[in-house]
């Protein structure tokens, strides 16, 4: 099946640092979007991207659609500790009917 | 308005009994999704459904599991004969029907299962 490579797998941050974690396939996506997952929680999106070449962003946080559509990253600008959690990258292929494919995550840790 | 609602949050079955997860969507969202998260991995897409009708369930394994979006009443996924391996966190999402196959999903807390 279709597989994400996300990285870094964690990262260990002081507060203010900027942050970036990407993710790359091995077969194009028509949508990539980016969750974030609280522990104990489910899911919540942060951004949708769907052009390749895209860059969105929504506020501290950039993310881009790569041009080949096998690749994405996201940037988060001036880290404060509520970024703390864990990242998804997430493609999907397109057509409406089939679900999103999850990168393994990013845990993000912000060193007092 | 409420999120997705999913219940129960934590259930605890031996080996060979059923489990039964529910999900209530969103208010005016017609679309279901369930996905499955192992512990250090991300979701693994499971069934995707609409009122009364299984839109896609590739994800679905073949043999133990089903699932069910009926008219009325919430969504249902179902594990006959629980091994430690079904032993997970099972997420329900939803989505409008004006977001249909964009990706844009809102997840319940979860409902994690321990197969003991």
């Amino acid at each position: 099946g279709q597989q994400l490579n996300q990285s870094p797998q964690s990262m260990f941050i002081q507060e203010g640092e900027d942050v970036s974690m990407n993710c790359t396939s091995s077969s194009i996506f028509n949508t990539w979007l980016w969750y974030k997952q609280d522990p104990g929680e489910g899911p919540v999106l942060l951004i949708a991207l769907y052009k390749a070449g895209e860059l969105t962003s929504n506020g501290r946080l950039t993310a881009q659609f790569g041009i080949t559509r096998k690749d994405s990253f996201l940037n988060i600008s001036a880290s404060i500790p509520s970024d703390v959690g864990i990242y998804f990258c997430a493609g999907q292929r397109g057509g409406g009917a089939d679900g999103l494919t999850f990168g393994k995550g990013t845990h993000l840790i912000i060193q007092p | 308005n409420a999120g997705v609602m999913q219940n129960p949050r934590h259930l605890v079955r031996r080996r060979g009994q059923e489990a039964r997860l529910r999900c209530s969507p969103m208010k005016g969202h017609s679309h279901v999704y369930w996905y499955r998260q192992l512990p250090e991995e991300g979701l693994k897409f499971m069934v995707y459904l609409q009122k009364e009708n299984i839109i896609d369930e590739s994800g679905m394994p073949k043999e133990r599991f089903s699932a069910e979006f009926p008219k009325e009443g919430p969504s249902i996924l179902r594990i006959q004969q629980v091994v430690r391996g079904d032993s997970a966190a099972y997420f329900c999402a939803s989505s409008p029907p004006a977001r249909r196959g964009t990706g844009e999903l809102f997840f319940g807390e979860g409902s994690r299962l321990t197969v003991l």
